[in-house]
């Protein structure tokens, strides 16, 4: 089952803040974030484990809500470079990756 | 350390015709995955062999198959190409298959059937 992301388009200014959000039908085992920039591979971001973590790199920092099945990924002061196409992939029972459609976020000077 | 290559990054193929998707792995990596992309369809599973025995299958036909080698290189095959296959296939490697295992992603090998 496709977990659900939203929003499905998102623009900033430099320097403003966003949340993504990604929602599964099932229990969650672990989530994955991934970045894709346009014409190129998606890149591994953090992964969060059953536990409700909260996990950061840089200012990019996730959170996983076990009971509410779902994880937010926050881009806190966002740069230029944070430009992409973001992706959740959700690990639940029996199935290996599942990824979500993703969410276009586009960061203007 | 290499990356994950995907060989070839181009492909146009004719309806009903065949193909065959190559990935080699990152070093010592011995978990490989597939996925589909398209455009609004986001990444879509299609299979994941580690220890070249297939560990998960997607929804999708049997026209689509694939195998790993014991150098942890891995093949896709496509048979009777439909213009819905258009689309980016993307292999992804891992140090091992299970929910720890971050996915590093290959290029992909843009496939474009008319």
């Amino acid at each position: 089952q496709q977990p659900v992301q939203s929003p499905q388009a998102v623009i900033l200014r430099e320097g403003e803040d966003a949340v993504i959000n990604c929602s599964s039908s099932k229990a969650l085992y672990s989530v994955h974030w991934y970045r894709q920039k346009h014409g190129e591979a998606p890149v591994f971001l953090m992964i969060l484990l059953k536990g409700g973590e909260q996990k950061g790199h840089d200012k990019i920092s996730a959170s996983f809500n076990e009971k509410k099945q779902q994880s937010s990924l926050y881009l806190t002061a966002s740069q230029l470079s944070y430009s992409g196409t973001y992706f959740c992939g959700i690990e639940t029972s029996g199935s290996r990756l599942t990824f979500g459609e993703g969410t276009q976020l586009t960061v203007n000077p | 350390k290499a990356g994950v290559t995907q060989t070839p990054r181009y492909l146009i193929k004719t309806r009903g015709q065949q193909v065959t998707l190559s990935c080699s792995p990152i070093s010592g990596h011995r978990s490989v995955s597939w996925y589909q992309q398209t455009p609004g369809q986001g990444l879509q599973f299609l299979f994941e062999y580690f220890s070249e025995t297939q560990r998960n299958k997607g929804n999708f036909p049997g026209r689509f198959s694939g195998r790993q080698f014991s150098n942890s290189r891995s093949e896709m095959n496509v048979s009777t190409l439909e213009l819905g296959d258009s689309a980016l296939y993307l292999c992804a490697s891992s140090l091992v298959a299970g929910r720890n295992s971050p996915l590093h992603f290959g290029n992909g090998t843009r496939l474009t059937v008319t």
